[in-house]
């Protein structure tokens, strides 16, 4: 238990529906993390927010539309999905952004397929 | 580019010693990241290292040559358990890990 919940931990959807992943910490972090795993490829870096308020965005495709309330919750909406875009999606939190030393902490993930 | 390299996978015995290499190449560099993966589960800290040497913690230590874009991971008295997948992520210029695409290490009876 790292202190990182995600739901739901599995996710079959059509190219033409609409979910939402949805993440929280118990760390009282300030800064929380979208990644992106497929297999044998390097975790993708796809949203950080710091504080509530976007700080990067790495080139990600419109159907993924990232919210965060307050800095215990993130979502990641999405739509109008791809085949490829299934994947493993992680979310992670940490202190702060912006320092050297800077430990993640990741939720279990959501095994998403698009169909 | 910013590029992180280690082995796909590795196999080694039960009770033995096992070194999963790391080399890097990344604009700037604030710390390098070793994460354990168990299949199907979050990645959860291993070790950080900003300075050159080794860091011993019970049977895992870390080493680093920001020298040579470098840095391995030790693992000592391999239990089944550590059959998992290692990633290696380093903190760029910018503050934002690179990260490897992780080697999948087998342990074998």
């Amino acid at each position: 238990e790292t202190g990182v919940t995600q739901t739901p931990r599995h996710l079959v959807m059509g190219m033409t529906n609409k979910k939402s992943l949805k993440c929280e910490q118990h760390l009282g972090h300030n800064a929380m993390y979208w990644y992106k795993q497929s297999a044998k490829k390097p975790l993708e870096l796809m949203f950080v927010y710091s504080l509530e308020e976007r700080v990067e965005n790495n080139s990600v495709p419109s159907r993924f539309s990232p919210e965060c309330p307050n800095s215990s919750h993130l979502f990641l909406h999405l739509h109008t999905l791809q085949p490829e875009d299934s994947a493993l999606y992680l979310c992670a939190s940490s202190q702060e952004v912006g320092s050297s030393y800077n430990e993640q902490f990741f939720g279990p993930g959501t095994r998403l397929t698009v169909l | 580019g910013q590029n992180i390299d280690q082995p796909t996978e590795m196999t080694a015995t039960e009770g033995a010693i096992v070194q999963i290499n790391c080399t890097y190449q990344t604009s700037g560099f604030n710390g390098l990241f070793w994460y354990q993966q168990h299949a199907g589960e979050a990645p959860t800290f291993l070790s950080y290292n900003v300075l050159d040497g080794l860091e011993e913690k019970g049977r895992f230590s870390s080493f680093l040559s920001r020298s040579k874009g470098y840095s391995y991971l030790l693992l000592k008295e391999l239990q089944m358990k550590d059959s998992a997948s290692y990633l290696c992520a380093v903190s760029d210029s910018n503050y934002q890990l690179i990260w490897g695409a992780g080697t999948k290490l087998i342990i074998k009876p």
